[in-house]
């Protein structure tokens, strides 16, 4: 079993609907949770960072994070063609050894369409 | 300027041959990871440096070895390609401020024959 599982798609929606992605994982001991969104050949770049449990929202995104159930959620409000993308989940532990090494989803393959 | 530039972007190489792919960045971080990217398995870790002495395998290290040559400088080598190695490879980098955030570099699409 993988240490974050990612279902990888591929989504498809309309215009303006809201999408959720999600990942579990297993290492009780990841603290920091980050949602990365890669465009088609280019690299991943940081959408969303949280650490710990709880919510963040940046304009149209919110990150949840659910620790004791080890489940992260991304959503998406009002969606665009324009977030049409693969989105990756990654986490890491704080502290130790592993600390600021990065465990990643296999992405989920996100197509809006208008 | 980007501030994590990878050369080549896009490499066709032999079988057995050796190739280097290099990262260098502008962001002063002193962290520096390489990653492969494979359809359906994310990323996954080559090889990470937390400074110029430092150098740790990852998850995939086996058939790779890594150069820090300065901090802002990470090279990747191939010593002896093979198929299974067509991948995209990506460069990152982190500060020890940032927590565990990481900023990539556009990748090299690489073919092996």
């Amino acid at each position: 079993q993988k240490e974050v599982e990612q279902d990888p798609g591929p989504l498809s929606v309309p215009e303006g609907a809201i999408v959720s992605l999600n990942c579990t994982y297993s290492n009780s001991a990841f603290q920091y949770f980050m949602w990365y969104r890669q465009y088609s050949r280019k690299g991943p770049e940081l959408l969303m960072y949280t650490y710990s449990s709880g919510n963040k929202e940046d304009g149209r995104f919110t990150a949840q994070v659910d620790k004791s159930s080890k489940y992260i959620s991304l959503f998406i409000r009002d969606s665009q063609p324009s977030d049409s993308a693969t989105y990756l989940c990654a986490m890491s532990e704080d502290g130790g050894t592993s600390y600021g090494k990065l465990t990643f989803g296999q992405g989920t393959i996100l197509t809006v369409h208008p | 300027d980007a501030d994590v530039t990878q050369t080549p972007r896009n490499r066709i190489t032999k079988t057995g041959k050796r190739i280097m792919l290099e990262c260098s960045q502008t962001k002063g971080h002193d962290r520096m990871y390489w990653y492969r990217q494979d359809p359906g398995l994310g990323l996954r870790l080559i090889y990470y440096s937390f400074d110029v002495k430092d150098i740790n395998k990852g998850e995939i290290s086996d058939g790779y070895s890594v150069s820090r040559q300065a901090q802002a400088k990470f090279s990747l080598s191939l010593e002896s390609a093979i198929p299974n190695q067509t991948a995209l490879y990506f460069c990152a980098t982190s500060d020890w401020t940032s927590g565990s955030r990481q900023y990539f570099g556009p990748g090299t699409r690489l073919l092996v024959l």
